[in-house]
């Protein structure tokens, strides 16, 4: 069965350090794949996608992620957190146009001042 | 993108009686709908995917018959919880398909309704 995994439910940095948020997917078939926010009590705002094109993606908030195919995986990073980055971040897949999203388990991330 | 609301944000009901949740698709005609459930801590679960004018497809293990949905128009999808129980309580979160640019490519999610049964 095709899944997402996300390595570390909980991710901890200091303001201004770096974000590294790891996502791999089960699939020999490249996925849509995306990243998404998700602050308490609320729902989730996507951050940003890949469909096709560059592999490198730019998102809101100054985050990016990199397709990379040959490792499965689609990282999220921002160079310098902010404490308003705090959240839960879901990486998702699909594989077909307005199908059914297989989600991650989840990162909590924490910004420490 | 596109502009998801849900209605009611929060709702505390009685066991035993039936609630509605509301899914509306606010800036555009959304073919299709998905509906999901949030525990705490823990990833979303598909439910169902709601197609406007057809019946629903819920995913394996989720009753129909406990959670019905009708998406009767384009713009507007519904859950019901029917005789709710405690173990019904939680996060329900919908999202559609697409956007202004028509994009079906991505799901853009409501705010969510947090759902607790006494």
């Amino acid at each position: 069965a095709q899944s997402v995994t996300q390595l570390g439910s909980h991710v901890s940095v200091s303001e201004g350090a770096l974000v590294l948020l790891r996502c791999n997917y089960s699939s020999s078939v490249p996925p849509y794949l995306f990243w998404y926010v998700q602050y308490p009590n609320q729902g989730l705002q996507l951050l940003l996608k890949y469909t096709t094109g560059a592999t490198l993606v730019k998102g809101i908030n100054g985050f990016e992620a990199e397709f990379k195919k040959s490792e499965t995986s689609f990282h999220l990073t921002k160079p310098s957190a902010h404490m308003s980055d705090a959240a839960e971040y879901f990486c998702a897949v699909s594989y077909n146009q307005g199908g059914k999203l297989i989600f991650g388990q989840g990162t909590e991330l924490s910004v420490k001042p | 993108g596109a502009v998801v609301s849900q209605h009611p944000s929060r709702v505390i009901c009685k066991s035993g009686t039936s609630v509605k949740i509301e899914c509306r698709s606010l800036d555009f005609q959304a073919t299709t709908m998905f509906w999901y459930r949030q525990f705490p801590k823990k990833s979303l679960m598909l439910m169902a995917t709601s197609n406007e004018g057809s019946k629903a497809t819920y995913e394996q293990g989720v009753e129909k018959d406990k959670f019905l949905i009708n998406h009767a128009s384009l713009t507007l999808s519904t859950l019901t919880v029917t005789s709710a129980h405690p173990e019904d309580s939680s996060f329900y979160i919908c999202s559609v398909a697409g956007g202004l640019a028509g994009n079906t490519d991505t799901q853009y999610f409501g705010p969510g309704t947090r759902l607790t049964v006494l």
